[in-house]
């Protein structure tokens, strides 16, 4: 069974650019989750997709978007970089859709750095 | 607004010694679940253990296992034997359960732990 995956794995932005976060669900999820965990604090929940829409989101701006597609993998957008975006981004998948409230597995996370 | 708080931001422990780490939520919500996640210096976030509210039943897994206190909205995380594996960042977390939910898992701080040989 292979488990979540993350790509890349470190990314180095200039402030203004834009980024594009990948991540493969674990096998039999269909649900996947992006978090920001900044250094030393515990992650922040941005949103969750689930049959390729926008369950639930958090308390982030329009700049941050994302996309599933039909094979469950998830892309986590993020647009006109600002120094605060960043931070490690993990990405978690859960096997129940739609209620969501099963366990959220993570995978290893992409650190992306803003200059 | 649910919100999750550890207020133990370092501990250290010897090996194979027992160490309690401390959490508390405060929610209105009757119905959810509470997660311990251990997240080692290679920072891939791992399920340690898992609690549904509605069960009164503390969970156990191995040598984790919680002392889960809904009245007074507390979780604690007990490792007993400890390991030098165990040496990582704990963190724990919240999600609502129900129509309400929206798949938010809510962190508190975490808590590093240290191993001693």
């Amino acid at each position: 069974e292979t488990g979540v995956t993350q790509s890349p794995t470190h990314l180095i932005k200039t402030r203004g650019q834009q980024v594009t976060l990948r991540c493969s669900s674990q096998s039999g999820h269909n649900t996947v989750s992006w978090y920001q965990q900044a250094l030393g604090q515990g992650p922040q929940f941005i949103f969750q997709y689930y049959r390729e829409e926008e369950n639930g989101r958090g308390n982030f701006p329009p700049r941050f978007s994302g996309l599933q597609f039909p094979n469950y993998s998830s892309e986590l957008n993020v647009n006109a970089l600002e120094l605060d975006d960043s931070a490690l981004y993990l990405c978690a998948s859960s096997p129940l859709g739609g209620v969501g409230t099963d366990t959220q597995y993570f995978g290893p996370g992409t650190r992306l750095t803003v200059l | 607004a649910q919100t999750v708080t550890q207020s133990q931001p370092e501990m250290s422990v010897q090996e194979a010694e027992t160490v309690t780490l401390s959490c508390t939520y405060d929610t209105s919500e009757s119905n959810y679940y509470l997660f311990w996640y251990k997240q080692p210096p290679s920072r891939q976030m791992i399920l340690v253990i898992r609690q549904e509210a509605y069960k009164q039943q503390n969970a156990t897994e191995n040598r984790f296992s919680v002392n889960f206190q809904k009245a007074a909205k507390s979780f604690s995380l007990k490792i007993s034997d400890s390991q030098l594996g165990d040496t990582a960042m704990y963190f724990c977390a919240f999600m609502i359960h129900g129509s309400s939910n929206t798949g938010k898992l809510i962190f508190g701080q975490g808590t590093t732990l240290q191993v001693k040989p």
